[in-house]
């Protein structure tokens, strides 16, 4: 059974930029959740999506956006890029709930702004 | 909203020596809690789940609804233990169950 999918891997982009990154979950699994990950904060949720609806946010701005397709793939978007959004991206997935079920992470996809 | 403390940031224990990561949280309605860990250069990726019951690794961990606390256990720390590990506790009431909490993680370090 394939594991959680993110593309792409690394990429760099400069400020003011928009960035689209994509998670594959593993087949059968309808709850994607997206969290940012950083030496300093550690891991941030931020948001989660179940059926191609959204049914949790973190306390990110506005900026910070996803969506889920019919076949449970996912992708999030940032834009108007900062430095401060340099992190790496992870994507997990898992059957429904996420805090009731194990949820499985991507790889992530090291997004660094300069 | 759910508030997950990890109070180490790094902890470094000589191999073979007892192991206790800790962490408290502030919500406790559900019994469900997980360890996640991240190994060098791996995916995140669940250590144990306390519903379960199961000790993987040699790792355990303890539910004490009294302190809120579920804190990650070994009686003998090995090199290969060396790792991130996140504790995730339940989502708070008002979450629905979508949302997993992390910790900000403890580095464990295990010395020869």
């Amino acid at each position: 059974k394939a594991g959680v999918t993110q593309t792409p891997r690394y990429l760099i982009k400069t400020r003011g930029q928009q960035v689209t990154l994509s998670c594959s979950p593993i087949s059968g699994h309808r709850s994607v959740s997206w969290y940012q990950q950083t030496p300093g904060q550690g891991l941030q949720f931020l948001f989660e999506y179940f059926s191609e609806t959204q049914r949790n946010k973190g306390n990110f701005p506005g900026r910070f956006s996803g969506r889920q397709f019919s076949n449970s793939r996912s992708e999030m978007n940032v834009s108007t890029l900062e430095l401060g959004d340099s992190a790496l991206y992870l994507c997990a997935s898992s059957l429904e709930h996420p805090s009731g079920n194990t949820i499985y992470f991507g790889e992530g996809s090291w997004l660094t702004v300069v | 909203a759910q508030r997950v403390t990890q109070p180490e940031k790094l902890l470094s224990v000589f191999k073979g020596a007892p192991v206790e990561l800790k962490c408290n949280y502030s919500y406790s309605g559900s019994p469900e809690l997980f360890w996640y860990v991240q190994y060098s250069r791996q995916r995140l990726q669940l250590l144990l789940r306390h519903i379960s019951r199961e000790s993987i690794k040699g790792f355990t961990a303890d539910l004490n609804k009294g302190e809120t606390s579920f804190h990650l256990k070994k009686p003998f720390a090995q090199e290969e233990d060396s790792a991130m590990y996140y504790c995730a506790p339940p989502e708070d009431e008002t979450g629905g169950g979508n949302k997993l909490t992390f910790g900000t993680g403890t580095q464990l370090k295990v010395e020869l």
